[in-house]
């Protein structure tokens, strides 16, 4: 089953901040982040694994709620270059496949 | 090249042509996978090959036909496609085993079923 994301889309102004959220129905080993430029590949940001680690890269970072199966994508003070749509993908044990959600539209403007 | 390389980039084609699609990883990996992305929908998984064996096949009709020589190339042969399988086809590849399962994506191919 796909988790869920929410917002479906997101507009920021230029050093604004933004959350993006990533809920599964089901228990979670691991929640991954990525980041879809237009008429590009999708791009690896992180991966999360069960135990409520929560992982950083520069002003990007993210949290995992093992309790709640949620994962949450922090995008502080954003730049232009984050925009692009936003997938989290889960998987049940280290060894599954992903199941990618429908992603977020996020859009940075000057 | 490095990565993960797709061809072509973009391809159309009518619903009786044959045509196929091409997937290699310079990355050693030795997973990879085919996903369908269409528009206002998740990434949907189609295929996926570990090791060079084909583990998993998401009910995908039989008009599509992976193949997969050796671990790092991978083949999407299309036949008698129908307009609703137009979509960005993507290729990844990751290394199954470790604790987790990063997937490096390529560019993928912009598929036309006319």
């Amino acid at each position: 089953q796909q988790p869920v994301q929410s917002p479906q889309a997101v507009i920021l102004r230029e050093g604004e901040d933004a959350v993006i959220n990533c809920s599964s129905s089901k228990a979670l080993y691991s929640v991954h982040w990525y980041r879809q430029k237009h008429g590009e590949a999708p791009i690896f940001l992180m991966i999360l694994l069960k135990g409520g680690e929560q992982k950083g890269h520069d002003k990007i970072s993210a949290s995992f709620n093992e309790k709640k199966q949620q994962s949450s994508l922090y995008l502080t003070a954003s730049q232009l270059s984050y925009s692009g749509t936003y997938f989290c993908g889960t998987s049940s044990s280290g060894y599954s496949t992903l199941t990618f959600g429908k992603g977020t539209m996020l859009l940075v403007s000057p | 090249e490095t990565g993960v390389t797709q061809t072509p980039r973009h391809l159309v084609m009518g619903m009786t042509n044959k045509k196929s699609l091409k997937c290699e990883q310079h990355l050693g990996h030795n997973a990879m996978y085919w996903y369908k992305q269409s528009a206002k929908k998740p990434l949907e998984l189609m295929f996926v090959y570990n090791f060079k064996e084909q583990t998993e096949n998401n009910s995908v009709p039989s008009r599509f036909s992976p193949e997969c020589p050796n671990s790092s190339h991978l083949f999407l042969h299309l036949h008698t496609l129908q307009p609703e399988d137009s979509a960005l086809y993507l290729c990844a590849s990751s290394q199954v085993g470790f604790s987790y399962n990063e997937q490096f994506f390529g560019p993928g191919t912009r598929l036309t079923v006319l």
